[in-house]
């Protein structure tokens, strides 16, 4: 069974610009949920999607928008980039309300 | 926003001695789980707990669900060098994926 996958791997954008992450859940998840690591706030929720609906979601700015397909693939989206967006963007993909299965991550780099 | 109280914040060993570290929480959760997380790499699962006063073992690894449900230890027994990493406490909420981190505890390994 293929893992979560998160495309790209890497990003350097530039402050003001917006940028799009995508996340593919282990076949059958259902759940799929973004977080933000950075060294001085640690991993951060940022919002839950369940079958394309947005289920919960953390203390960020609006700025910060996702969604999620009929495929249980889901993107998030940041708008406006500024130097501080700069962090590893995680996924986690679950079934139903259960463990939580962590991609590679996106390295997102705002210069 | 909320977190978990992890310590210690670092850790360096010995090969072959045992490590424990542990998470604390002012508020109660109906699940815990640990992770590990490799440099540039997303958390790999280790331990899920789900009733207070559970202890659970994975191998070298053995982690317990406190009674009141704010608390979690994980212990690590005879390390080896590849134990090195950033092991991850969280709580899950009781509704939906959404899990609450502690700040983390980097292991180091002397071989």
């Amino acid at each position: 069974k293929a893992g979560v996958t998160q495309t790209p791997r890497y990003l350097i954008k530039t402050r003001g610009q917006q940028v799009t992450l995508s996340c593919s859940p282990i076949s059958g998840h259902r759940s799929v949920s973004w977080y933000q690591q950075t060294p001085g706030q640690g991993l951060q929720f940022l919002f839950e999607y369940f079958s394309e609906t947005q289920r919960n979601k953390g203390n960020f700015p609006g700025r910060f928008s996702g969604r999620q397909f009929s495929n249980s693939r889901s993107e998030m989206n940041v708008s406006t980039l500024e130097l501080g967006d700069s962090a590893l963007y995680l996924c986690a993909s679950s079934f139903g309300r259960g463990l939580a299965f962590f991609g590679q991550g996106t390295r997102l780099t705002v210069v | 926003g909320q977190q978990l109280n992890q310590s210690p914040q670092s850790m360096f060993i010995q090969e072959g001695e045992d490590v424990s570290m542990n998470c604390t929480s002012s508020s109660i959760f109906n699940t815990w789980l640990w992770y590990k997380q490799d440099p540039g790499e997303g958390p790999v699962l280790l331990i899920a707990l789900y009733k207070a006063g559970e202890l659970t073992s994975n191998g070298r690894l053995t982690a317990q669900f406190g009674i009141t449900r704010k608390d979690s230890f994980l212990n690590i027994s005879a390390s080896i060098p590849s134990d090195v990493g950033i092991y991850f406490c969280a709580g899950q909420e009781e509704y939906g994926n959404k899990l609450v981190f502690g700040a983390g505890t980097i292991l180091r390994v002397k071989s």
